[in-house]
C-alpha cells in the first residue's frame, strides 16, 4: 500500500504542451509539497500546501499551477512546457513532527 | 534564512571503512534535522531524524548522526561501509513547514 503515489512515473512531451502530474497520499498528513530535482540532483521546493491552502510558492513561474482538491491530493499542472522544465518532480507529505514522505518521482522530459 | 551545507559532492570509501558525510546548517533556532538517502531512479527514503531529546540519533541500515548545536552540525556516520550503501545522501532541515535540502553527497563504495 503506497504511502505517497505519483502518476505518471515517466512523461515525455513536446515543447509548448500542457501536462499534469497527480499526487495522492494515504497517510493522513496535513502538509504536501512539490519538489523539482534537476540533473545535478539538487532538490528545490516549489510549493507547499497545508490542509488544501497554499503556504509556500518559491518563485515558481506561473506556468506551474498546483491544485489541492482535498488534503490527500496535490496535483501539478504545467502550461506551455519548456526544455528547462525537464527534471524529476517529487511529491511529498509530512506529519506533525515534520518528517516528510516522498513519492517515487515523475521524470519529465520535454523535447 | 535557513540553509544546509554538505561538504563534498562526492565521497569515496572502501568497503568496510568508516563512512562520514558532513552537514552543517544555519538557523537562528535549532531546527528539525534529517538525513535522506536516494538510490538510483528512486524517491527519497528517510535514514534518520533529530527533533528533540538525545543528540545521537540512530537510523536504518546502521547509520547514525549526532546533532552538535555548538558546531551547527549534523554529520552522518556508519562504522563499516557496505556496497549497498552506494547512493546519494541528502541532509535537510525542516522548520515552519519548509524542508530545505543540501545539495547532496554521492557516496561511492570501493571494493
Amino acid at each position: 500500500d503506497t504511502a505517497v503515489s505519483q502518476t505518471p512515473k515517466y512523461l515525455v512531451t513536446q515543447m509548448g504542451n500542457d501536462k499534469s502530474i497527480k499526487c495522492e497520499q494515504n497517510l493522513g498528513h496535513d502538509t504536501m509539497y512539490w519538489y523539482k530535482q534537476d540533473s545535478k540532483k539538487f532538490l528545490k521546493i516549489m510549493f507547499s500546501y497545508n490542509n488544501k491552502e497554499l503556504i509556500i510558492n518559491e518563485t515558481v513561474p506561473n506556468r506551474f499551477s498546483p491544485k489541492s482538491p482535498d488534503k490527500a491530493h496535490l496535483n501539478l499542472h504545467i502550461n506551455s512546457l519548456e526544455l528547462g522544465d525537464s527534471a524529476v518532480y517529487f511529491c511529498a507529505s509530512s506529519r506533525s513532527d515534520r518528517e516528510a514522505f516522498f513519492g517515487q518521482g515523475t521524470r519529465l522530459t520535454v523535447v | 534564512a535557513q540553509s544546509v551545507t554538505q561538504l563534498g559532492s562526492h565521497v569515496s570509501v572502501s568497503e568496510g571503512a568508516l563512512v562520514l558525510l558532513r552537514c552543517n546548517y544555519s538557523s537562528s533556532v535549532p531546527p528539525y534535522l534529517f538525513w535522506y538517502v536516494q538510490y538510483p531512479n528512486q524517491g527519497l527514503q528517510l535514514l534518520l531524524k533529530y527533533t528533540t531529546g538525545a543528540t545521537l540519533v540512530k537510523g536504518i541500515n546502521g547509520f547514525e548522526a549526532e546533532f552538535k548545536k555548538s558546531e551547527t552540525s549534523f554529520h552522518l556516520t556508519k562504522p563499516s561501509a557496505h556496497m549497498s550503501d552506494a547512493a546519494e545522501y541528502f541532509c535537510a532541515v525542516n522548520r515552519d513547514d519548509k524542508i530545505i535540502f543540501g545539495k547532496g553527497t554521492r557516496l561511492h563504495i570501493l571494493p
